[in-house]
């Protein structure tokens, strides 16, 4: 299975900032990567697909970057909405499988 | 807008079966996509199950070891997951979500938390 390894674990920012969650892969993926939103007791919400690509609704504030094995999530100027759980996830290869989370709080 | 819902029982005994169902509106499972079923564990982490295509064409993870089954109902516009022998560690919030015809992921459920317990 490929291993997917999120940085880092959680992270303490404030309103306003630029953050960057970092996602890695044991082998190449490709593109085929998406990020999820989760806050608790919800379920996950797609934020981007192929990498780079936004889900329609999803504010333009959110950027995905990377390729091959090598990915982050980019939030340009956090809003209080955007405190939650990020996942990401390869579905390059079966089994999918998906990074440990990034817990974002409020510093 | 794609609403996916998942139903079931919350409590199944050890050795049992699990068998849940993802009802789907705004969208036909007789469409070109792929329908997914995925859980996440009571201390957070995510684990593929598995999906099925509309043309019933079907993956799982290996880690099951064959004891997942879905299935598609096209009359109903519903997909199911049945996963046999079970123990407390398939303890989890199950959700079903799909994936577009291009083969990315788009819409999710709400989620169901399913307990194994005697």
């Amino acid at each position: 299975d490929i291993q997917m390894t999120q940085s880092p674990s959680s992270l303490s920012a404030s309103i306003g900032d630029r953050v960057t969650i970092a996602c890695r892969a044991s082998q190449g993926v490709r593109n085929f990567l998406a990020w999820f939103q989760q806050k608790p007791g919800k379920a996950p919400k797609s934020l981007i697909y192929a990498a780079t690509s936004l889900q329609d609704g999803v504010p333009s504030r959110f950027a995905g970057s990377g390729s091959g094995t090598d990915f982050t999530l980019t939030i340009s100027s956090l809003q209080p909405e955007d405190f939650a759980t990020y996942y990401c996830q390869q579905y390059d290869n079966y089994p999918h499988t998906f990074g440990q989370g990034t817990r974002l709080e409020i510093k | 807008q794609v609403l996916l819902q998942e139903s079931g029982p919350g409590l199944v005994k050890p050795s049992g079966t699990l068998s849940l169902t993802c009802a789907v509106s705004g969208a036909s499972t007789s469409n070109r996509n792929w329908w997914i079923w995925v859980r996440q564990f009571p201390g957070k982490g995510l684990e593929w199950i598995g999906e099925i295509y509309y043309s019933a064409r079907s993956n799982y993870n290996p880690s099951l070891k064959s004891r997942a089954t879905i299935s598609l109902d096209k009359s109903n516009n519903q997909f199911s997951l049945k996963l046999t022998s079970v123990t407390a560690a398939d303890t989890a919030v199950y959700y079903c979500a799909r994936f577009s015809a291009n083969y990315h992921p788009d819409y999710w459920g709400q989620g169901l938390l399913v307990t194994v317990s005697s």
